[in-house]
């Protein structure tokens, strides 16, 4: 089956650095993808993988292994306003359909 | 980015009403549109797979007789809820890629309750 797993919540101080993980069990794989979400709000598009190794753009980080079914997302320099849900989600090959994850929650206290 | 716009950005309707929600690519053509459902603190559901000038495609468990797409052209997807109940409230969000390859880019989302 399709499973798609990230922990559900973390918590990180302000100016740290925090990982979130996701591992993946999907059919087919054509691209992993992360999104911010503010409550209340619509995803944001964060970054994308498809290719093997680590994907940087400014403060955020994406990196992927596919042969482990794995990727993470690194945040730096950590700000009150990335306080919100981090999701990952897989394409699956030959569509263009989204397989998501349930979204990990991230907290950053003063 | 490409953009994508949903209208309304939330509504209130009462019990037994139906309710119509327009999703639209606003500079870029989506022959594949994605209707989504969000109840609080869960993550993303996909209702169905809107495709231009054919049928919607539902996930299992959707009524399609309840919810509503239609796909008239290539920049307009839009849902209805029909007969609508307070158990139907929630977020409904759309999304469409410009090309098979490329990030999904969201709509705005609507908040719908039903009283």
């Amino acid at each position: 089956g399709q499973n798609i797993d990230q922990p559900t919540e973390m918590t990180a101080t302000e100016g740290a650095i925090v990982q979130i993980n996701c591992t993946y069990q999907t059919s087919g794989f054509n691209g992993l993808f992360w999104y911010q979400q503010h409550a209340g709000e619509a995803p944001t598009f964060l970054s994308y993988n498809v290719l093997d190794g680590l994907e940087e753009k400014g403060r955020f980080s994406s990196f992927l292994s596919r042969s482990k079914g794995y990727s993470y997302l690194l945040l730096k320099e950590l700000q009150m306003k990335d306080s919100a849900s981090y999701l990952c989600a897989v394409r699956d090959r030959g569509n263009y359909q989204l397989i998501w994850g349930a979204g990990t929650k991230l907290i950053i206290k003063p | 980015g490409a953009v994508v716009s949903q209208h309304p950005s939330w509504v209130i309707c009462k019990s037994g009403t139906s309710v119509k929600i327009e999703c639209r690519s606003l500079d870029f053509q989506a022959t594949t549109m994605f209707w989504y459902r969000q109840f609080p603190k869960q993550s993303l559901m996909l209702m169905a797979t809107s495709n231009e000038g054919s049928k919607a495609t539902y996930e299992q468990g959707v009524e399609k007789d309840k919810f509503l797409i239609n796909h008239a052209s290539l920049t307009l997807s839009t849902l209805t809820v029909t007969s609508a109940h307070p158990e139907d409230s929630s977020f409904y969000i759309c999304s469409a890629s410009v090309t098979q390859n490329t990030e999904a880019f969201f709509g705005q989302g609507t908040r719908l309750t039903v009283v």
